[in-house]
């Protein structure tokens, strides 16, 4: 079945070691998008890319960055992990078009110590 | 700019009754809605959405929406609630950006009571 992947599903990092989450799709869209959802709240998307475009939201902190060196596969740095950056970060896709539905991944759940 | 109003952040339903979720919704332009659900650590799934077209719209297990241009909401029901509807579900509108970004309400829990 084409999915939206996201590996690892749990991950724990210490404060200020950086580290990277990954995100892999079968469905060739061309538009991929991080949200950061922290407990009981709304996903706050991050950033996304449209094909190789990347495009960041005004308030994501230079300690977010992403690279997507193809199709399928898109990555999300934490420069510098702060306690406040636990949270599940959710990967979804989603196909060029006048609607854009978007499909995510199960997340993965960081934990800071 | 686009905004989603979800109210009522816990909502709690007997086993077998009706199930309303409210949406309220703001867009400067005609808007695409979304409800999605999630369970706990899971990511979101798709319900249904609204482009264009019928304002009634249904969904995946047994979830339907209306979408009311006057009253600008889009409340998502369902005739009769199961104890695996217990879940979030977010109500979201998309932007008019190039990737029709999505803004997501603030979430309802439903918690289905036997």
């Amino acid at each position: 079945d084409a999915m939206v992947i996201q590996n690892p599903r749990y991950q724990v990092t210490q404060f200020g070691k950086p580290v990277t989450l990954s995100c892999s799709q079968t469905l060739n869209h061309n538009v991929m998008y991080w949200y950061q959802q922290k407990s009981s709240q709304a996903p706050k998307l991050l950033f996304h890319y449209y094909d190789k475009d990347f495009n960041n939201e005004a308030d994501t902190p230079d300690n977010f960055q992403s690279r997507r060196p193809n199709t399928s596969f898109c990555f999300l740095d934490i420069r510098s992990p702060g306690l406040g950056d636990a949270a599940m970060y959710l990967c979804a896709t989603s196909t060029a078009g006048t609607i854009y539905e978007q499909y995510f991944g199960p997340g993965t759940r960081l934990t800071v110590t | 700019a686009q905004s989603v109003t979800q109210l009522g952040s816990h909502v709690s339903v007997s086993e077998g009754a009706l199930v309303l979720l409210r949406c309220n919704y703001s867009s400067s332009v005609p808007p695409y809605l979304f409800w999605y659900v999630q369970y706990p650590n899971q990511g979101l799934q798709l319900l249904l959405k609204y482009t264009t077209g019928a304002t009634l719209v249904k969904g995946i297990n047994g979830f339907e929406a209306e979408f009311k241009k006057s009253e600008t909401s889009f409340h998502l029901t369902k005739p009769s609630a199961h104890m695996s509807d217990a879940a979030e579900y977010f109500c979201a509108v998309s932007r008019s950006g190039s990737a029709r970004q999505l803004t997501f309400g603030s979430g309802t829990q439903l918690t289905v009571l036997p």
